[in-house]
This record gives structure tokens, C-alpha cells and sequence, in this order.
């Protein structure tokens, strides 16, 4: 089945540096991918559609100077975390349609950690 | 806007008996998918079940099955002879049938297995 590798799973930065988050299709192409945000005990919410060779569109209180995203290739976006702070620690998912059936398939996500 | 609602927080079932969760949406659409996602301790979302909108039959998947109500806009998930193994999120999520288009997620509902 289609499978989406997501890297880092687990990432520690100093408060004021970048992170990169990758996510990759392994064994299809994702024209479009997602990123969502999931704090503890809580549902995915989504923060921006990734569209390969153009701009992502983001969800309405996400900033996109600080959440950079960036689909260069039919299989892979990069999400970019600028200027990390603590609060920004989280748990990023990535995902992407992985067929005409309208499922999606979801990377393993990546738990980030500000210090 | 398309908005999906879990009103149990938490359920909790016996090994081996039978769970129903619920989900209720609101759209006004005609064509879209309903899916249930499972996420466990692991954090990796799993694809439990999905249904189209435009089959009256309801979806089932080995003792996953679903209680689509098209009129209501209920989508309830059953859990038949339900294992240690099911104790998980669940994720009820929406999406309209257009390419590219995102999933909407429900709140989730933690269900526990008690053996």
C-alpha cells in the first residue's frame, strides 16, 4: 500500500533556531500534500495544503513566515519551522491522497520539542 | 463550513464485546467521503474504514463496521468482538469529493479495552 515516510520522528532545538520536517511518498506521487498540528488529547488540526510547484495555502491564525513549506518534487515537502519557540513544540503529521478513492495516507509524524 | 462532531470524549468496552462510536457532521454537500482513522499510542494514523456518500450500502471491514445515515448525517463506527488492540484514538474526519480537497477531523474519542 501507498506508504508517506515523515522525518525527523523526534526533534529537540534550542529556542530561536530552524527545524526541517520532511515528508516523502514512497511509492506514488502526492501533488498535494498536508501538514497538520496535533497538541495532546486533541484532534489533527490542519495548518496548511502543500502544492507541488506552487505556493501552499494556510489555514486561517497559521503564520506563514514562521511555518514555511515548501513542495519542490512530486514526492516531497519540507516543513520548515523558523525562529522555533517553546510553544511551537507540537506534534506534526504530514499526509497525502494516496488514491481516486479519496483516502489519505499519513506520515509518522514528527514531535518536536523547543528548549 | 464543513464541521464534524464526536460527543463521546471517552468510551470504554470489554474484550470481546461490541462498541458503537458516534460521529455527526454537517455539510452541504452531496458528494464527499466519511472515514474513520485510528490513532494509537503510536501516534501513526491508520485507516480503519472509509464510505462515499453516494453508496446507500454501508461500509465493513472484518469486525469494523459502519452505520451511515445520510439524512441524519450520522456516521457511527461499530466495533464487533473488540480486542485489546482496538484501544486507541478514534477519528471521525470529512471529506468533500473535489481533488486535493482536506480531511476534517472530529474531536476524537479515546477507547479504552478493558480485558
Amino acid at each position: 500500500g501507498a506508504v508517506v515516510s515523515q522525518h525527523p520522528s523526534r526533534v529537540i532545538c534550542k529556542s530561536g533556531t530552524s527545524v526541517k520536517i520532511e515528508c516523502r511518498s514512497l511509492d506514488f506521487q502526492a501533488t498535494t500534500m498536508f501538514w497538520y498540528r496535533q497538541f495532546p488529547k486533541q484532534s489533527l488540526m490542519l495548518m496548511a495544503t502543500s502544492n507541488e510547484g506552487s505556493k501552499a495555502t494556510y489555514e486561517q491564525g497559521v503564520e506563514k513566515d514562521k511555518f514555511l513549506i515548501n513542495h519542490a518534487s512530486l514526492t516531497l515537502s519540507t516543513l520548515t519551522v523558523t525562529s522555533a519557540h517553546p510553544e511551537d513544540s507540537s506534534f506534526y503529521i504530514c499526509s497525502a491522497r494516496d488514491g481516486p478513492r479519496g483516502g489519505y495516507t499519513f506520515g509518522s509524524g514528527t514531535r518536536l520539542t523547543v528548549v | 463550513a464543513q464541521t464534524v462532531t464526536q460527543s463521546q470524549p471517552e468510551m470504554s468496552v470489554q474484550e470481546a464485546e461490541t462498541v458503537t462510536l458516534s460521529c455527526t457532521y454537517d455539510t452541504s454537500e452531496s458528494d464527499y467521503y466519511l472515514f474513520w482513522y485510528k490513532q494509537p499510542p503510536s501516534r501513526q494514523m491508520i485507516l480503519v474504514i472509509r464510505q462515499e456518500a453516494y453508496k446507500q450500502q454501508n461500509a465493513t471491514e472484518n469486525r469494523f463496521s459502519v452505520n451511515f445515515q445520510k439524512a441524519a448525517k450520522s456516521f457511527s463506527l461499530k466495533i464487533s468482538d473488540s480486542q485489546l488492540g482496538d484501544a486507541a484514538m478514534y477519528f471521525c474526519a470529512y471529506r468533500r469529493n473535489n481533488a486535493g480537497n482536506m480531511l476534517t477531523f472530529g474531536g476524537g474519542t479515546r477507547l479504552m479495552v478493558k480485558p
